[in-house]
């Protein structure tokens, strides 16, 4: 069964500090893995996707990385400002027919000054 | 360029009634996927729609439906209500016919509250 689980559930840290977010799945055949940031109130927004090739990019403070061999992928982000507080979901796509979207629950994270 | 737009924001019903949801995606995007957000499941996909026709279906009853218009705006309804609907419904639109498996990002709407009491 393809699963994707995000750890920790919930994170809080001060501003300033860089984290890492995790993501391990078991999704097979893998096509590419995306993170998105969803602010309270809305709909999420990409921050990146990464086929099998790929195992870092960047966007501005926020790096994924992906180690297709293990199947994890991680979310770090530096030097954390308090519009970072929001909920971080991953999802993997398998190939293949049909619809192949596959949800993590999510990292709430919160940034305190 | 707007964005992908969900009305109504935020709407409250009773068991038993139904709802409407709508849709529209950011314009040349043909693709509109419809998914459930609650805080205990997360995301749930529930259905996709390509040029008017579905695509691909989640694991949700028969009470939850869709279509798309030739504009590509797209409706969702929920037929006899029941509390577990209560949700936060969100559409996302993508770009072309490979379908959401491919690399394409998704754009998502700001979602619709449903409250169901």
């Amino acid at each position: 069964k393809n699963q994707v689980e995000q750890s920790p559930q919930s994170l809080i840290i001060l501003e300033g500090k860089n984290c890492t977010l995790q993501c391990n799945y078991t999704v097979s055949p893998f096509s590419n893995l995306r993170w998105y940031k969803q602010d309270t109130g809305r709909g999420p927004v990409s921050l990146t996707i990464m086929t099998f090739s790929e195992n870092t990019k960047s966007n501005g403070r926020y790096t994924a990385t992906l180690d297709a061999d293990t199947k994890q992928s991680s979310l770090h982000i530096t030097a954390s400002q308090l519009s970072d507080s929001a909920s971080y979901i991953c999802v993997v796509s398998a190939k293949g027919s049909g619809y192949a979207l596959n949800f993590g629950k999510g990292t709430s994270l919160l940034v305190t000054p | 360029k707007a964005g992908v737009t969900q009305t109504p924001r935020y709407l409250i019903k009773t068991r038993g009634q139904q709802v409407t949801l709508s849709c529209s995606p950011i314009s040349g995007h043909r693709s509109v996927s419809w998914y459930q957000q609650t805080p205990g499941q997360g995301l749930q996909f529930l259905f996709e729609y390509f040029s008017e026709t579905q695509r691909n279906k989640g694991n949700f009853p028969g009470r939850f439906s869709g279509r798309q218009f030739s504009n590509s705006r797209s409706e969702m309804n929920v037929s006899t209500l029941e509390l577990g609907d209560s949700a936060l419904y969100l559409c996302a639109s993508s770009i072309d016919g490979t379908g959401v498996s491919g690399a394409n990002v998704l754009t998502f709407g700001a979602g619709s509250r449903l409250t169901v009491l």
